[in-house]
């Protein structure tokens, strides 16, 4: 089955910085990747996605990259403000065949 | 219109007790999940169903029994509650593992 892992488990940047937040997955036949954002308290929630045939897709302040040879994909969120601190999950899946396998999460602290 | 919701969003019971949690959608969605999140946030899937169709069972004790009346239903009764069952147990819903994951949010389970 699949499996996704998630690099780095904790990261910290000073309020307007990037922040960078990288998975790699096993099944080569994955071809859905979204991000979820899990603040304190609160359930997962997705704030963006990308499927095989994209390579890269922003929305505004966050964009994700695939690299589908390497079998990679990364999160990356520019800019960032102290609202963007919460735990953010990646996760594969191929579409219709598969539930989502999410990576082991990253805790994301941006100070102020 | 809460689209996912579960009950009891607290318990708290020693062990031994038998508890159960309750998930509906009202999303149309024909697919439901349970995942269970550990003290150090791992989302782990346990349990996939598609039309009321138990798909996916991963490695999970037997004293774990999911029920699906209807597909916007999905029910979790645990049997024999031990320590590590400690966890916030979360339903989410989509369409045929397609697409975005909606949560609930969230059964936050204590055992003593």
């Amino acid at each position: 089955g699949e499996n996704v892992e998630q690099h780095p488990s904790t990261l910290s940047v000073q309020e307007g910085d990037s922040a960078v937040i990288k998975c790699t997955y096993s099944d080569s036949a994955s071809n859905y990747f979204p991000w979820y954002k899990q603040e304190l308290g609160k359930r997962p929630q997705l704030i963006i996605d990308i499927r095989s045939n994209v390579g890269e897709k922003k929305d505004q302040r966050i964009a994700v990259t695939l690299n589908k040879t390497a079998k990679h994909f990364s999160l990356h969120i520019t800019e960032t403000q102290p609202e963007d601190s919460a735990v953010y999950f990646c996760a594969a899946s191929i579409t219709g065949n598969t539930p989502l396998v999410f990576g082991k999460g990253t805790r994301l602290s941006v100070i102020a | 219109d809460t689209a996912v919701s579960q009950t009891p969003k607290y318990l708290v019971t020693q062990m031994g007790n038998d508890k159960s949690i309750k998930c509906e959608q009202n999303l149309g969605h024909d697919t439901m999940y349970w995942y269970k999140q550990d003290s150090k946030k791992f989302l782990k899937i346990m349990f996939s169903y598609n039309n009321k169709e138990l798909i996916i069972n991963e490695t999970v004790p037997n004293r774990f029994s999911p029920k699906s009346p209807d597909k916007a239903h999905l029910n979790l009764h645990i049997n024999s509650l031990e320590l590590g069952d400690s966890a916030v147990y979360f339903c989410a819903s989509n369409q045929g593992w397609t697409g975005e994951l909606f949560f609930g949010e969230g059964s936050r389970l204590t055992v003593l």
